[in-house]
């Protein structure tokens, strides 16, 4: 199994500007994903964090919008740029080898005011 | 069309019943599957993997049926602890897609 430790746990954030959190897995894994959750609603995939190079994203998430960072196979970052109130959500962070189990961080709750 | 699909619910079921969740998915080149639960305000996490044999794990049996592309969890002899969001997962070509989930209210 996989420990996934993200941060912030929570984050309130004015309008305009840009949180980054943070992930960081126990072990070394092949696969990290970002997903969103709104509330009420189940898990959206945003991007599949690439080690070494550019994010994968699904549609309707732009890299401009919410840049990846995967530097090695522990840690990635995900930010949320120029925020408005719809991006008050809970941000995802999850890992797993190939074809395998997922695990999950806690999650980053964040409200844009 | 949605990637996966499932019955938001809510189940409300007394202790001890027995209830049934489905779930379908649109990609037929799907390759594993999975049942997630996941408690008020906290992360999912995995309950049990589901394979084309059926399988089970204690009062939990999970199916696939890929000509049909279905997926089903059988939960018996309900307790209050069961009282979850089940999330139906997908995993296509190494990205796992979540179903919007079905509610579960188990009570005394």
């Amino acid at each position: 199994s996989a420990v996934i430790s993200q941060k912030p746990s929570r984050d309130i954030c004015q309008r305009g500007t840009s949180l980054t959190i943070q992930c960081q897995v126990d072990s070394q894994v092949t696969m990290m994903f970002w997903y969103r959750q709104q509330p009420g609603q189940s898990l959206t995939l945003i991007a599949t964090a690439n080690q070494g190079s550019e994010a994968t994203y699904e549609s309707g998430f732009v890299i401009d919008k919410f840049p990846i960072s995967r530097p090695n196979l522990t840690f990635s970052t995900l930010t949320v740029s120029n925020m408005s109130p719809e991006d008050s959500s809970i941000y995802l962070c999850s890992a797993g080898p190939q074809g395998g189990e997922l695990f999950f961080g806690e999650g980053s709750r964040l409200t844009v005011l | 069309r949605k990637e996966v699909e499932q019955d938001p619910g809510p189940f409300n079921v007394p202790e001890g019943a027995t209830v049934a969740f489905n779930c379908t998915y649109s990609n037929s080149a799907s390759q594993s599957f999975f049942w997630y639960r996941q408690d008020c305000r906290k992360e999912p996490k995995l309950l049990m993997s589901v394979y084309s044999s059926g399988n089970e794990d204690g009062r939990f049996t999970a199916q696939l049926n890929r000509a049909s592309q279905y997926i089903s969890l059988l939960i018996r002899d309900s307790k209050l602890s069961d009282s979850a969001t089940y999330l139906c997962v997908v995993n296509d070509f190494n990205k796992f897609y979540f179903g919007s989930g079905t509610k579960l209210n188990v009570k005394p």
